[in-house]
């Protein structure tokens, strides 16, 4: 079956401009998370969202939100884009059963701000 | 505070020698611990869920085992394409959801024919 699947898969973008990354999860899975991975930091979780509502939130500023649609697809929005917000995006879905679910992840969207 | 460590940061390896990767957490209460694989330039690739002290799991070349604090993976005689960063991860119990994953900054295996 199809696995993770996440547009564009590479972004440049200026400071101050705003910019909204795409996933697809896996069929039939209701969680998608977001985490952002930088080398000095590794992989942090953002935020997820479980049948169009957040669910949970990671530290990040307000300027980084998302949502997600009926179909489960989800959407995450960046806006005033800092130098420091370049990174590699990951979407992660899972069936969400209320253990500890293992995640799926996609190949993420590189996004270099300069 | 809930931590996860990862030892070492590095390492290398012949073909066939075989060695482990140490995942250290501190959590309160561990849901579960995850292993996942990382190649360059992509997404992390899934390899095992461990939930309780005791629990073992293995994959091929790749075996996970977990105590109250730790967790191995092991390799045994290990091949070139199993050169990518491991990384660990652990969801704690106050943590809802499915996905709220803290991570390591994980080991970069490379293993040299």
């Amino acid at each position: 079956k199809a696995g993770v699947t996440q547009t564009p898969r590479y972004l440049i973008k200026t400071r101050g401009q705003q910019v909204t990354l795409s996933c697809s999860p896996i069929s039939g899975h209701r969680s998608v998370s977001w985490y952002q991975q930088t080398p000095g930091q590794g992989l942090q979780f953002l935020f997820e969202y479980f049948s169009e509502t957040q669910r949970n939130k990671g530290n990040f500023p307000g300027r980084f939100s998302g949502r997600q649609f009926s179909n489960s697809r989800s959407e995450m929005n960046v806006s005033t884009l800092e130098l420091g917000d370049s990174a590699l995006y990951l979407c992660a879905s899972s069936l969400a059963d209320g253990r500890g679910t293992e995640a799926f992840f996609g190949q993420g969207t590189r996004l270099t701000v300069v | 505070e809930d931590q996860v460590t990862q030892s070492p940061e590095a390492l290398r390896l012949q073909e066939g020698e075989s060695s482990s990767l140490n995942c250290s957490y501190t959590v309160s209460g561990l849901r579960g611990l995850f292993w996942y694989r990382q190649d360059p330039g992509k997404g992390p690739e899934f390899l095992f869920t461990l939930y309780s002290a005791g629990e073992e799991k293995e994959k091929e070349r790749l075996k996970a085992t977990l105590t109250k604090k730790e967790s191995f993976l092991h390799i045994t005689a290990p091949k070139p394409e199993d050169s990518a960063t491991y990384l660990c991860a652990v969801q704690a119990m106050y943590q809802t959801g499915a996905n709220n994953l803290f991570f390591g900054t994980g080991t970069r295996l490379t293993v040299i024919p």
